[in-house]
């Protein structure tokens, strides 16, 4: 059974830091294209960014908002997928699920998510 | 870049069919068949539906289907029932500012 188990959010002040994690169990992690999605709270779904796998070139895309603040690396060897994310704003409060990508860009299966709220 | 196309809401009584419309344009669902939709009850994370605009993965019952014309996706559900009360999201492959994934603005979906 695929698994994938989110951490590392919490309270951050504006300008802050933080790096989330992603540990993923059932399934080939090596191989696996994955992605970060973000839910603020009431809202609807916001793609952050994806890693494709080391053999696909390990290639990472961002979404406008994020690109040059957010950096998405992935660890093979523990099976996770990181998501640094820094000059925090309060618009990037959300709930932020790292998912499995199938077929190039649809999100598989996806963890519970951990809240990041930022705020003074 | 703006996101794709959704109506806030549509409602059916069981046993009905109902569709979901996502319009987009021509640098997401009308230039690629990436287009996948998401099902979402309340507190839970989104769960995968449709992928490559028609395709099911296994587990997803064939009550669900999906199709595209032009800019225009869709998700067709058959034979309502009160457990697919829910959000739905629709997402495609974008090239527009910076290559990457959109997604629709979210349809609440209610069973009469």
């Amino acid at each position: 059974e695929v698994q994938l188990v989110e951490s590392g959010g919490g309270l951050v002040k504006p300008g802050g830091s933080l790096r989330l994690s992603c540990v993923g169990s059932g399934f080939t992690f090596s191989n696996a294209w994955m992605t970060w999605i973000r839910q603020a709270p009431g809202k609807g779904l916001e793609w952050v960014g994806r890693i494709k796998s080391r053999y696909d070139g390990g290639t990472r895309d961002y979404a406008a908002p994020v690109k040059d603040r957010f950096t998405i690396s992935r660890d093979d060897s523990k099976n996770t997928v990181y998501l640094e994310m820094s000059s925090l704003k309060t618009e990037d409060t959300a709930v932020y699920y790292c998912t499995t990508v199938r077929s190039i860009t649809s999100c598989g299966h996806w963890g519970q998510g951990t809240l990041v709220t930022v705020s003074s | 870049q703006s996101a794709l196309t959704q109506s806030a809401s549509v409602s059916g009584s069981p046993g009905q069919s109902i569709t979901i419309s996502c319009t987009g344009t021509s640098s997401d669902i009308g230039g690629y068949d990436y287009v996948s939709w998401y099902q979402q009850h309340p507190g839970k994370a989104p769960k995968l539906m449709i992928f490559d605009v028609s395709n099911r993965p296994s587990g997803v019952s064939d009550r669900f289907s999906g199709s595209k014309s032009g800019y225009t996706a869709s998700l067709t559900i058959s034979g309502l029932q009160a457990e697919d009360e829910a959000d739905y999201y629709c997402s495609s492959y974008t090239t527009s500012n910076t290559p990457g994934v959109i997604f629709g603005g979210g349809t609440k979906l209610t069973v009469l």
